[in-house]
């Protein structure tokens, strides 16, 4: 089964501070994607990074780092030093090499609070 | 280079009534996935399109059909309208289909059945 859990529903951080929202997966495929999207009340969903289920090098892309530990089955996101910008929903999304589906996390909606 | 683009962006049906969307993908991607968002169940896959080929389908009732057309655009049909289609329906594109390729969203369009 191809599952993706998103366990924080909410998160409120001050400006400025770090956080970090979790993302764990399941799957039976061998290879597989994984994703991170960032839905803004404007509801587009923003795509923000693939990760290669052979790549475990973290990322990090300006204030943004994702850490993948297959071991775990986790593909995390920080976000450090918080903007009020970053207020939105993150989703983590899964797609394997059999089925192809997109399996989307239920969401952590983030409020960033000035 | 223009986003997806949903048409229209909010529709209000009545219970029994028919609906299409459409979806236009960016410009030289292939490959549109319709999804279905609402607060109880979150994003769920309804099907993709590639090549005017339904590729794959998720879990929902023969109601909900699609199709693609040969310049790539993408038309969902929604048929006797439920109280429960009341949703955000996004569309998204990507060059090809397959498990390696991010997707990028469009606006969604929000239907509200009453």
């Amino acid at each position: 089964a191809q599952k993706v859990t998103q366990a924080q529903t909410e998160i409120s951080v001050v400006e400025k501070e770090d956080v970090t929202l979790d993302c764990v997966y399941e799957t039976r495929d061998t290879t597989y994607y994984l994703f991170w999207y960032k839905q803004p009340p404007s509801g587009e969903l923003v795509f923000l990074i693939r990760r290669n289920s052979f790549d475990e090098q973290n990322e990090i892309s300006g204030r943004y780092s994702w850490n993948f530990q297959k071991s775990t089955s986790s593909f995390n996101f920080t976000i450090t030093a918080s903007q009020v910008v970053d207020s939105a929903v993150y989703f983590c999304a899964l797609r394997g090499n059999t089925g192809n589906q997109f399996y989307f996390g239920t969401g952590t909606s983030l409020t960033v609070i000035p | 280079k223009a986003g997806v683009t949903q048409t229209p962006r909010y529709l209000i049906k009545t219970r029994g009534q028919q609906v299409t969307l459409s979806c236009s993908p960016i410009s030289g991607h292939r490959s549109v996935s319709w999804y279905q968002q609402t607060p109880g169940q979150g994003l769920q896959f309804l099907f993709e399109y590639f090549s005017e080929t339904q590729r794959n389908k998720g879990n929902f009732p023969g109601r909900f059909s699609g199709r693609q057309f040969s310049n790539s655009r993408s038309e969902m049909n929604v048929s006797t309208l439920e109280l429960g289609d009341s949703a955000l329906y996004l569309c998204a594109s990507s060059l090809a289909a397959g498990y390696s390729y991010e997707q990028y969203f469009g606006p969604g369009t929000r239907l509200t059945v009453t």
